[in-house]
């Protein structure tokens, strides 16, 4: 299994409060992405990361932000939590998705925001 | 992902018998993924495809890319109920974004 771990792994918090979910990876990989799923929808991309401090906005960015300061982590931060932002989060990582290269999942974080 | 459209959405079918799940895009797919997940679970990679043309089976799953590179299909012979759960598509449209469609959701009938 490749090593990447999300933290927490469950969380719930109140309306208003930041929140920030964790990406570890001990693959060296240099694409990083975070996910949200939902019923209905799929994943949907958030944010991802091509290198350290190389960030760019996916199709549902707004309320999120990113920071990635070093190979191994990838953070997503919720400023202000809402409960639209009540949802599954899953990161993945890729040494080159274009190459024909295995996409990893990492389990997944349960957020519930009330 | 509006970029990539699954179809259906959902199925319901017999034990035994043979379904095809569609992804399809308007842009040219480099690389296209199928994952499998259990409700309330994590990913689990099928296969991934990247030429024109190719296809690859996994049991009795069968992925193909079709010749333009612009639609996958998931073909599933003699189903089974470990056959069900959601079946998710994934491609890299540009420069490295990966997105997904919407999924499928698969039951199977005893």
């Amino acid at each position: 299994d490749a090593g990447i771990t999300q933290s927490p792994r469950h969380k719930v918090t109140e309306t208003g409060t930041p929140v920030t979910l964790r990406c570890h990876q001990t693959e060296n990989h240099r694409y990083m992405y975070w996910y949200r799923q939902d019923p209905g929808h799929g994943l949907r991309l958030i944010h991802y990361s091509y290198g350290v401090k190389d960030t760019d906005k996916g199709e549902v960015s707004d309320g999120y932000s990113v920071s990635r300061s070093k190979t191994e982590d990838f953070l997503l931060t919720l400023e202000s939590a809402t409960s639209s932002q009540t949802s599954v989060y899953f990161c993945a990582i890729s040494p080159d998705p274009a190459g024909g290269n295995s996409i990893y999942f990492g389990e997944g974080s349960w957020l519930t925001v009330v | 992902s509006q970029e990539l459209e699954q179809s259906p959405q959902s199925l319901i079918v017999q034990e035994g018998k043979n379904l095809t799940i569609n992804c399809t895009s308007s842009k040219t797919l480099y690389g296209l993924y199928w994952y499998k997940q259990k409700y309330g679970e994590g990913l689990i990679f099928l296969m991934m495809l990247q030429k024109g043309g190719e296809e690859k089976s996994h049991e009795k799953i069968t992925a193909k890319l079709d010749e333009k590179k612009q639609q996958s299909s998931l073909h599933i012979t003699a189903s089974q109920p470990s056959h069900a759960g959601i079946y998710l598509c994934g491609a890299d449209i540009v420069a490295n974004k990966l997105v997904f469609g919407a999924g499928t959701i698969l039951r199977v009938k005893s």
